[in-house]
């Protein structure tokens, strides 16, 4: 069955800084889909991005950046400039096409922007 | 007009109780989910319904009963509720299943259920 790490539990950062999230992930499949979540405080969950596995350019969203390295098996994320309202946990997520789309999530990494 | 919504969002009975939580969605899905949030944050599927035919049924006591109507609901039905049940339950949907590319899944706003 796949699997996604997130070894970050908790991520503290300032302001304006940069801050990476990492997520590696496990699959047999060639053909797989990875996801990133957000879930702030109010606690909805809330898609940020989709990726296919024969994708791997990376993807810019605003603030938002996505690597996605095969070689690696990582899916990491980045937010340049972070802003209180980006405190939330973030999940990473994949899914396996031949496996009815079983999308199974890492443990979520907790990040706090500080003012 | 809300996507997927799940009734009730709080929930809280006592230990042995039977209880159940709806999810409905508008958006034409034909694949819905159920999955539980503990108190660390982790999510965890346990079951999920392709118009209406059970595909993914996690390791889950027998208490836990999913029920789809047709292809736009899917309930859970709780029965001789434990302690451990405690936790947000997330309904979802999403367009695609089996071999087919699949759509990012969208959630309700969870059902928060306690059990003392």
């Amino acid at each position: 069955a796949q699997k996604v790490t997130q070894a970050q539990t908790e991520i503290s950062v300032v302001e304006k800084e940069d801050v990476t999230l990492d997520c590696v992930y496990e699959t047999r499949d060639t053909t797989y889909y990875l996801f990133w979540y957000k879930q702030p405080p109010s606690g909805e969950l809330v898609f940020l991005i989709r990726r296919n596995s024969f994708d791997e350019q990376n993807e810019i969203s605003g603030r938002y950046s996505w690597n996605f390295q095969k070689s690696t098996s990582s899916f990491n994320f980045t937010i340049t400039a972070s802003q209180v309202v980006d405190s939330a946990v973030y999940f990473c997520a994949l899914s396996e096409p031949y496996n009815n789309n079983d999308m199974r999530f890492g443990a979520g990494t907790r990040l706090t922007v500080k003012p | 007009d809300t996507a997927v919504s799940q009734t009730p969002k709080y929930l809280v009975t006592q230990m042995g109780n039977d209880k159940s939580i709806k999810c409905e969605q508008n958006l034409g899905h034909d694949t819905m989910y159920w999955y539980k949030q503990d108190s660390k944050k982790f999510l965890k599927i346990m079951f999920s319904y392709n118009n209406k035919e059970l595909i993914i049924n996690e390791t889950v006591p027998n208490r836990f009963s999913p029920k789809s109507p047709d292809k736009a609901h899917l309930n859970l039905h709780i029965n001789s509720l434990e302690l451990g049940d405690s936790a947000v339950y997330f309904c979802a949907s999403s367009q695609g299943s089996g071999r087919h590319q699949p759509g990012e899944l969208f959630f309700g706003e969870g059902s928060r259920l306690t059990v003392l």
